[in-house]
């Protein structure tokens, strides 16, 4: 069964260094996303990805976020200069299509990303 | 941000008998909803979904309610089988919000042999 993957499973990194999570979505898959789950908090959404440009975004992906479709599989989030907050599990999703049409999003297993 | 509400944290159920878990929330722009279960170390996996122009959806075993007028919904299970012992989340969307999901704060359920 096809499924999203995401490297690397864990990553400890230093306050105010740059940190980037990668993620393999589903390949007939159009719409990409990254979630991410504080520990103890609700899973909040991040950013959506469609047609090589942002579709949506929340207030926390701030300046500091960005996202990447380098090679036409690989969907990357950058944090550029992270912060202790940033700690958190990050998870990809990708979707075939728009939800209503669709059903769901297929989410990958997650990378926890500490900042120390 | 509490749009999407689960309020109870935790659900013990014996196995073979109903688990009911419920959701309510406040935007009354969602007009989608979904389920979702999550095993530790693992994504969310999605469960079953339901349009606001529906009340019921069954799958299976899995059958969610939605009762639009008092913005809640259900997810029904049954019977319950010990692998069904997992963190359930609500999540929901607004049509006019694309694909970003609203998501709920978990219930766990364990389902006793």
């Amino acid at each position: 069964e096809p499924e999203v993957t995401q490297t690397p499973s864990h990553q400890v990194t230093q306050m105010g260094q740059e940190v980037i999570l990668r993620c393999v979505p589903i390949s007939n898959h159009l719409y990409f996303y990254w979630y991410r789950q504080i520990l103890g908090q609700k899973v909040e959404f991040l950013v959506s990805f469609y047609n090589n440009e942002i579709s949506e975004k929340s207030e926390i992906f701030d300046d500091q976020f960005s996202v990447e479709r380098p090679d036409g599989s690989n969907f990357t989030l950058k944090i550029r200069s992270t912060k202790l907050e940033d700690s958190a599990m990050y998870f990809c999703a990708s979707s075939p299509g728009q939800m209503m049409n669709t059903g769901e999003l297929f989410f990958g297993e997650g990378s926890r990303l500490t900042v120390l | 941000d509490q749009q999407v509400k689960q309020n109870s944290p935790s659900l013990s159920v014996q196995e073979g008998r109903i688990s009911i878990l419920n959701c309510d929330y406040t935007n009354s722009m969602f007009d989608y909803f979904l389920w979702y279960k999550k095993y530790p170390a693992e994504g969310p996996t999605f469960l079953i979904s339901i349009s606001s122009i529906k009340d019921k959806n069954e799958d299976g075993r899995f059958t969610v309610f939605l009762n639009k007028s008092a913005k809640h919904l259900s997810l029904h299970i049954v019977p319950s089988q010990p692998g069904d012992s997992a963190v359930y989340f609500c999540a929901a969307s607004a049509n006019n919000a694309g694909n970003m999901l609203t998501f709920g704060g978990g219930t766990r359920l364990m389902v006793k042999p």
